[in-house]
């Protein structure tokens, strides 16, 4: 099955400087990659998403890139604020395996203002 | 904005008692999903229904856990006994549809098994 891995597992930055965080996956026929980002005590909320006929997107501050050759895609975020502040989780999934999704395992951002 | 809901938040029980957990995915979606998250961890799937019918539930400990959407919209997942290592947050997600489809999650349950 798919297996995704993802780092740093932690990530401190000041304000105002950008954050990337990098996962890799392993089955080639993965074709939907979302990021989310999980509050203390809340459910992961979905922030940007991208599938495999893009390399790349861009929404304001956030944006994510995807490399198919080498299975790997990668979280960017500039300007960081403190509520940037969580845990962020990426995740791939394949149309063969019926939407399910796996997770890599997160990054704890810290942003200090 | 339509959400998933999710009963109750938080839940405390002690071992070999049984567990009930209720989620309402958001009006329409076809696809409901149950995840298991570890403190520290990301989630990981245990069920996932298309309307009523279970579609994978590979990872679902069939021996105590159980799952159910009877008439394709809300849906309960019980957990009978509960084991110490059952302590987690139970995730309740849903989409449109099932192929490639953006999936939301709700606040979640969290379970302490004591």
């Amino acid at each position: 099955g798919e297996n995704v891995e993802q780092h740093p597992s932690t990530l401190s930055v000041q304000e105002g400087d950008s954050a990337v965080i990098k996962c890799t996956y392993s089955d080639s026929a993965s074709n939907y990659f979302p990021w989310y980002k999980q509050e203390l005590g809340k459910g992961p909320q979905l922030i940007i998403d991208i599938r495999s006929n893009v390399g790349e997107k861009k929404d304001q501050r956030i944006a994510v890139t995807l490399n198919k050759t080498a299975k790997h895609f990668s979280l960017h975020i500039t300007e960081t604020q403190p509520e940037d502040s969580a845990v962020y989780f990426c995740a791939a999934s394949t149309n063969n395996a019926g939407n399910m999704l796996t997770f890599g395992g997160g990054t704890r951002l810290m942003v200090k203002p | 904005e339509a959400e998933v809901a999710q009963s109750p938040r938080y839940k405390i029980t002690e071992k070999s008692q049984a567990v009930a957990f209720w989620c309402d995915p958001i009006s329409g979606h076809a696809t409901l999903y149950w995840y298991r998250q570890i403190l520290g961890q990301g989630p990981e799937l245990l069920v996932q229904f298309q309307d009523e019918s279970v579609v994978d539930d590979s990872q679902l400990p069939k021996d105590r856990f159980s799952a159910e959407r009877l008439k394709g919209v809300d849906s309960t997942l019980k957990i009978q006994p509960a084991e110490l290592g059952d302590s987690a947050m139970y995730l309740c997600a849903s989409s449109l549809a099932i192929i490639g489809d953006t999936q939301y999650f709700g606040p979640g349950t969290r379970l302490t098994v004591l």
